[in-house]
């Protein structure tokens, strides 16, 4: 089935140590998308790629950066992460275009 | 007016009766009004959607009612279950940006 895959599902990591979430998508959108989710919140935008090009939302924190090598992969990086920045991070894809987004099933960060 | 407003917060609805969730916009230029349904832990998942060419979309139990002028739009669930405790949030988007606009949730709990 084509979907969007998150990896891992469950990620703890040490106060300032950088993580790196990944996502996978065979459903071929050009659009790739990464989403921060508190607690009981809607999703926050915070990245998102039109094939290749990059944009940012102009309140994602400089300790957030994202890498998109190619179509299929996505990665978000956190650079120093701090307790705030523990949440769900949610990859989603779409075509350009189109409507209608396709979500992972999240990676759960905890920040010890 | 790239906000989305969703009411109520939480909702508890005995089991076969109709629940009910309701949203608002400001931006006349959204053209695309989906829901989402999520269950603790996983990402959201599209649920139904509905362009503001027609002013009702039914899928199974549930149905979405779009009223353009007012500018609102709202989910019904007919007979609900047990299984559809879930929060939902409704979005809004339009051609040309593909972004989604969250609604801030509504957690929906069904009883027996």
């Amino acid at each position: 089935d084509a979907m969007v895959i998150q990896n891992p599902r469950y990620q703890v990591t040490q106060f300032g140590k950088p993580v790196t979430l990944s996502c996978s998508q065979t459903l071929n959108h050009n659009v790739m998308y990464w989403y921060q989710q508190k607690s009981s919140q809607a999703p926050k935008l915070l990245f998102h790629y039109y094939d290749k090009d990059f944009n940012n939302e102009a309140d994602t924190p400089d300790n957030f950066q994202s890498r998109r090598p190619n179509t299929s992969f996505c990665f978000l990086d956190i650079r120093s992460p701090g307790l705030g920045d523990a949440a769900m991070y949610l990859c989603a894809t779409s075509f350009l275009g189109g409507y209608g987004y396709t979500f992972g099933s999240g990676t759960r960060l905890t920040v010890v | 007016q790239q906000q989305v407003k969703q009411s109520p917060q939480s909702l508890i609805v005995q089991k076969g009766g109709i629940s009910i969730i309701n949203c608002a916009y400001e931006n006349t230029a959204f053209d695309y009004f989906p829901w989402y349904q999520q269950f603790p832990g996983k990402g959201p998942a599209l649920l139904i959607a509905i362009r503001p060419d027609v002013s009702e979309k039914k899928e199974g139990r549930f149905t979405i009612s779009f009223n353009k002028s007012a500018k609102q739009f709202s989910l019904h669930i007919m007979d609900s279950q047990p299984g559809d405790s879930a929060t939902y949030f409704c979005a809004a988007s339009m051609r040309g940006n593909e972004k989604l606009t969250f609604g801030t949730g509504t957690r929906l709990t069904i009883i027996p």
